[in-house]
């Protein structure tokens, strides 16, 4: 299957700073990635959806002042948790796909996730 | 109502017993289906899809009832190596996936 890496995978950081996670499709063009959050012992929650060259969309209840998220090609996604506090602390996990023409519906393919903890 | 739901669990299993999840969905206009598996702290992996007319993939078998808005895996002879959750995903034409809660799986020696 297609590879997609996600970077770190994981961080420690002091409440107040920012955190910079990537995510890169290694061997297909990702039109559209989306970013999820993963709480412990509970499902993905989708944060954003985010097309290359485009705003991203975020779903409700999540700032987009505080996640702010990048998609400058179609191989490379960012999200930045700015001024993170301690509940922001989660397991972070990007998944690409590729939604032109025959390809939607298929498969999506995530990153390995970013345990991030915030101190 | 939860957009996807499954079973509470967690289901834990003797090795080689036989265990089925049942997963359903709220939008009629999901068009794909898929079980993914998660172990802790790593990121879901692609199971199976799921097809109208059932998949089967090894002990692996999935089934999906659109009437009823209903999608089950059956796992046989399971392995040590299968305890993980279990999530059940769904997805309308070109959207987002939505994820159930999952389904955690033990399988115990």
């Amino acid at each position: 299957g297609a590879v997609v890496s996600q970077h770190p995978s994981w961080v420690i950081c002091k409440s107040g700073t920012s955190v910079k996670i990537e995510c890169r499709s290694l061997d297909f063009q990702a039109t559209t990635m989306f970013w999820y959050r993963q709480f412990p012992k509970q499902s993905l929650m989708l944060m954003a959806t985010s097309n290359e060259g485009s705003k991203a969309t975020y779903e409700q209840g999540v700032e987009k002042d505080k996640f702010l998220i990048n998609h400058a090609s179609l191989t490379l996604s960012t999200l930045t948790v700015t001024s993170a506090h301690p509940e922001d602390s989660s397991f972070y996990i990007c998944s690409a796909r590729d939604l032109r023409g025959s390809n939607r519906g298929t498969e999506a393919f995530f990153g390995q996730g970013t345990r991030l903890t915030v101190v | 109502r939860k957009e996807v739901e499954q079973d509470p669990g967690p289901f834990n299993v003797p090795e080689g017993a036989t265990v089925a999840f049942n997963c359903t969905y709220s939008n009629s206009a999901s068009q794909s289906f898929f079980w993914y598996r998660q172990d802790c702290r790593k990121e879901p992996k692609l199971l199976m899809s799921v097809y109208s007319s059932g998949n089967e993939d090894g002990r692996f078998t999935a089934q999906l009832n659109r009437a009823s808005q209903y999608i089950s895996l059956l796992i046989r002879d399971s392995k040590l190596s299968d305890s993980a959750t279990y999530l059940c995903v769904v997805m309308s034409y070109g959207q987002n996936f939505v994820f159930g809660p999952g389904t955690r799986l033990s399988v115990l020696p």
